[in-house]
């Protein structure tokens, strides 16, 4: 069984461009769940679908990010326009209900 | 919110020795998980422990949930356990990190 699989591995771009993230997450998997780690510190929550519904985005920092999950398969994370702030290394997540999550390997994305 | 803190921050050890790694939080949770970040940025998941004890080879963990602790022992250490141990914890779905401990193991 494949496990939660992100899109692209790593990323550069300028500042003020756009930049889409993707992750599809194991199969029959309703939660999804976006973190990500700036700067070294620690791992940080973003936001968590069920389904393609929206649970929790109280961790999305500003409204240049877009998170979407259309058909409650995979999910794109869109920044638009990208700051130097906005580098780290952003993962992906998915569960069933109240158990394990299992993580992607991360998108690195750099701005500069 | 719930806080999850680690210790101690930074870890060196010879290959061979043993060592405990710890999660205190502030709050009940309903799930805990331990992961490694290997070199290569990957978080690896090491254990899905909300409660007692489970054991993967030279790793095992315990978490007591009514004292709000959980650690993580790794005996007879090897190079590549060296990396990043997060533990993480929830009572509503998103995962709350630790600032994580910063493990060398050296040859």
């Amino acid at each position: 069984e494949a496990g939660v699989t992100q899109f692209p591995s790593h990323s550069v771009i300028e500042k003020g461009q756009t930049v889409t993230l993707r992750c599809d997450p194991i199969s029959g998997h309703d939660n999804l769940y976006w973190y990500r780690r700036v700067m070294g510190k620690e791992i940080k929550f973003l936001l968590h679908f069920v389904k393609e519904s929206k649970q929790d985005e109280s961790g999305m920092p500003n409204n240049r990010f877009l998170a979407e999950r259309t058909g409650g398969t995979y999910s794109t994370l869109k920044v638009q326009p990208a700051e130097l702030e906005d580098s780290g290394v952003y993962f992906c997540a998915s569960s069933q209900l109240n158990t394990e999550a299992f993580f992607g390997q991360g998108t690195r994305l750099t701005v500069v | 919110g719930i806080q999850v803190e680690q210790s101690p921050p930074d870890l060196i050890l010879q290959e061979g020795a043993n060592s405990t790694l710890r999660c205190n939080f502030s709050d009940s949770v309903n799930n805990l998980q331990w992961f490694h970040q290997n070199p290569w940025g990957q978080l690896i998941n090491l254990f899905y422990i909300p409660s007692g004890t489970k054991q993967n080879g030279r790793l095992s963990a315990t978490t007591v949930a009514t004292e709000r602790y959980s650690l993580l022992y790794i005996s007879s250490s090897q190079t590549t356990d060296s990396g990043v141990y997060f533990c993480a914890v929830t009572n509503t779905g998103k995962l709350i990190f630790g600032q994580g401990t910063t493990l060398q193991v050296k040859p």
